[in-house]
């Protein structure tokens, strides 16, 4: 049973230049969750998805930052027009939800997308 | 914003030693989780418990929470070097997103 896959794991950009990365959630999951994380610092939440749906994104940038969950295919994170502050580790994670009758909010996260901007 | 802080930012014991975070956070939860993070990598849960529980036990870890307090601690007994890592506290409100503290570094050293 294959865990949460994200890739790129590694993304370098320039300055103005578009990041997409993409999370593929385990398998049976219809939650994927999206946090940002500078070094040496915690998780900051940026959106919470379910199957075609955004559910919370009071974490993400009003502007430049976009997130989608098809019926079909992966989470993609997509971020136009990158600026060095863009530079972090972009972590997915990904629940079952209600599947077994109850939503523990458990997390199974991937490996995460590390960003630069140059 | 962060939902949780924790307390210490970073821990160095010796190995054998016990290591104890704590965290405290401000709304009411479904339950609280810790989490592991090496460094690198993606996080790993180790262990879960709900608001109508006091304490909770999974091997060399012991979590407690008060929800009086918006507080809950987690003790690693007797580490070990591999213990080494960043351990994050993240609560969950039953409907919404999953919410992390920023975390304490630990190190053990052999």
């Amino acid at each position: 049973n294959a865990g949460v896959m994200q890739n790129p794991r590694h993304l370098v950009r320039r300055r103005g230049q578009e990041a997409r990365l993409r999370c593929s959630p385990m398998k049976g999951h219809s939650h994927v969750y999206w946090y940002r994380q500078l070094p040496e610092e915690g998780l900051k939440f940026m959106v919470y998805l379910q199957k075609e749906n955004i559910i919370d994104e009071s974490g993400m940038p009003k502007e430049r930052f976009s997130a989608e969950f098809p019926k079909e295919g992966p989470s993609i994170l997509r971020i136009q027009q990158v600026v060095r502050g863009d530079s972090a580790a972009y972590f997915c994670a990904s629940s079952p939800g209600l599947a077994g009758g109850e939503n523990t909010g458990e997390l199974f996260f991937g490996e995460g997308s590390r960003l630069t901007v140059l | 914003s962060q939902q949780g802080e924790e307390d210490p930012q970073a821990l160095s014991i010796q190995e054998g030693e016990n290591a104890t975070m704590n965290c405290s956070y401000k709304t009411s939860i479904n339950n609280l989780q810790w989490y592991r993070q090496n460094s690198g990598r993606g996080l790993v849960h180790l262990i879960l418990i709900r608001s109508n529980e006091r304490e909770k036990h999974s091997g060399r870890l012991r979590v407690t929470l008060d929800t009086s307090k918006k507080s809950s601690s987690l003790l690693i007994t007797a580490s070990r070097a591999a213990d080494t890592a960043s351990y994050f506290c993240a609560t969950f409100g039953g409907y919404q997103k999953v919410t992390f503290g920023t975390g304490t570094k630990l190190q053990v050293i052999p």
